[in-house]
């Protein structure tokens, strides 16, 4: 049972390039988030997806694009990338409607250079 | 979005102590956690405690949504509690606002 599986765990983009963060889970979770986390400061929402087909705008949505592939899978993905999103990012799922948490993969650490 | 405050920001202890972690937000929720951000950067989800009191071993928590905050009480701290405590709240669909974290170091 692995949980929730991100990769790749570490990465350098030069700007302008492009990437796409992958992110599944073998849990049977319905929702699944992307969030960033940023030195000294809490996580933010990058999107969301409530359920399989649906997706959704989190605090921070500006310069990313998601895709929720099935149930299991959610990708990130940064189309022209800028210094400003240097950051870890962490993706996370929730098993919606029961009293449990989330569950986060162990994050991805990106620098654009 | 919802205002989240954590307190206190830094907090070193020597092993054996309890310490109280306050979580304030600034809008009605129903939906609250506390994680623990290890030493290496990986989030394990503490409790989902939108409102009443859970305990899980050493740790407990206390929600009382009414007055609009939250308490994590961790007791005889040791080493491996040493990290960043976060607590995040929501109240409408799956958005969910993280506060600033409280540092804990737990010394030998």
């Amino acid at each position: 049972n692995a949980g929730v599986t991100q990769t790749p765990k570490f990465q350098v983009l030069k700007t302008g390039q492009s990437m796409t963060l992958q992110c599944a889970q073998d849990m049977n979770h319905n929702s699944m988030y992307w969030y960033r986390q940023d030195p000294g400061m809490g996580l933010r929402l990058i999107y969301y997806s409530a359920s399989e087909g649906t997706t959704d705008k989190g605090e921070v949505p500006n310069g990313y694009n998601v895709s929720r592939l099935n149930k299991r899978e959610f990708s990130l993905r940064l189309e022209s990338a800028a210094p400003s999103q240097t950051s870890v990012y962490f993706c996370a799922s929730q098993f919606a409607q029961v009293d449990y948490g989330y569950t986060f993969g162990s994050g991805t650490r990106l620098t654009v250079v | 979005g919802i205002q989240v405050e954590q307190s206190p920001p830094d907090l070193i202890l020597q092993e054996g102590a309890n310490s109280t972690l306050r979580c304030n937000f600034s809008d009605s929720v129903n939906n609250l956690q506390w994680f623990h951000q290890n030493p290496w950067g990986q989030l394990i989800n503490l409790f989902y405690i939108p409102s009443g009191t859970k305990q899980n071993g050493r740790l407990s928590a206390t929600t009382v949504a009414t007055e609009r905050y939250s308490l994590l009480y961790i007791s005889s701290s040791q080493t491996t509690d040493s990290g960043v405590y976060f607590c995040a709240v929501g109240n409408t669909g799956n958005q969910f606002y993280f506060g600033t974290g409280t540092s804990l170091t737990v010394i030998p």
